[in-house]
């Protein structure tokens, strides 16, 4: 089966200016995830999408990123304005939701922002 | 915060078992064990996950000792394409604030010829 996709896979942008990042997840699955990942850290969750529903957006910096899943599928995460400190990998990873206690999460290439 | 303590490196000849431990000493009861992995400039990898028993898949074993506190995963034979950065994590299961990865630094391999 095809994997998580994402787009693009490198980013270059001034601060001050907006980026949006896209995100395909495997077929049949109800649970999307976006990660921001700064060099030698591991990923930290952003945003976690049930559906259409956000499950949970505790980490995600509602001031100036801001994220939606239309019709439960695809999904895309947007930063403006950005900043330097905003230069990562931004990963997006999907997994199935049922009467399971847990699914693994699979995970896509990522995307490489980097402001300058 | 995470709540693993893993080392920051090991190093691992090709062909041997790599052995990774972690440390999960203030796991609750419903929560599992997760291992993944990352290569570089790659997204992570879904190796293997366990909550009481140890497992075993075609990637690896777990091996998670009786009280609970700690883990090892187990590389069989370890190959240069196992050189990855790898993360224990202690999960929550979806019911509880749904079941979200939280990453530590993990430890880095490196197997070598």
């Amino acid at each position: 089966e095809a994997g998580v996709a994402q787009s693009p896979r490198y980013k270059i942008i001034e601060k001050r200016q907006s980026v949006a990042f896209w995100c395909n997840p495997i077929s049949g699955h109800a649970t999307l995830y976006w990660y921001q990942q700064i060099l030698g850290q591991g990923p930290k969750l952003l945003i976690q999408f049930q559906n259409n529903g956000v499950v949970d957006d505790s980490q995600l910096p509602k001031d100036r990123f801001s994220a939606e899943r239309l019709k439960g599928v695809d999904s895309t995460l947007k930063i403006q304005p950005a900043k330097l400190e905003d230069s990562a990998v931004y990963l997006c990873a999907s997994s199935k939701w049922g009467d399971r206690a847990t699914y693994e999460q699979y995970f896509g290439p990522g995307t490489r922002l980097t402001v300058t | 915060d995470a709540k693993t303590t893993q080392p920051t490196s090991m190093d691992c000849a090709e062909g041997r078992a790599a052995n990774l431990p972690c440390n999960h000493s203030t796991i609750s009861g419903n929560e599992y064990v997760y291992w993944y992995r990352q290569i570089h400039s790659q997204g992570p990898q879904y190796i293997i996950h366990g909550l009481k028993n140890n497992e075993t898949n075609e990637m690896a074993s777990l091996i998670i000792t009786e009280d609970r506190k700690s883990s090892t995963l187990i590389l069989p034979h370890a190959t240069l394409r196992d050189t990855a950065v790898y993360y224990c994590i202690v999960r929550s299961p979806f019911y509880n604030q749904g079941g979200k990865l939280i990453f530590g630094q993990g430890t880095e391999l490196s197997v070598k010829p």
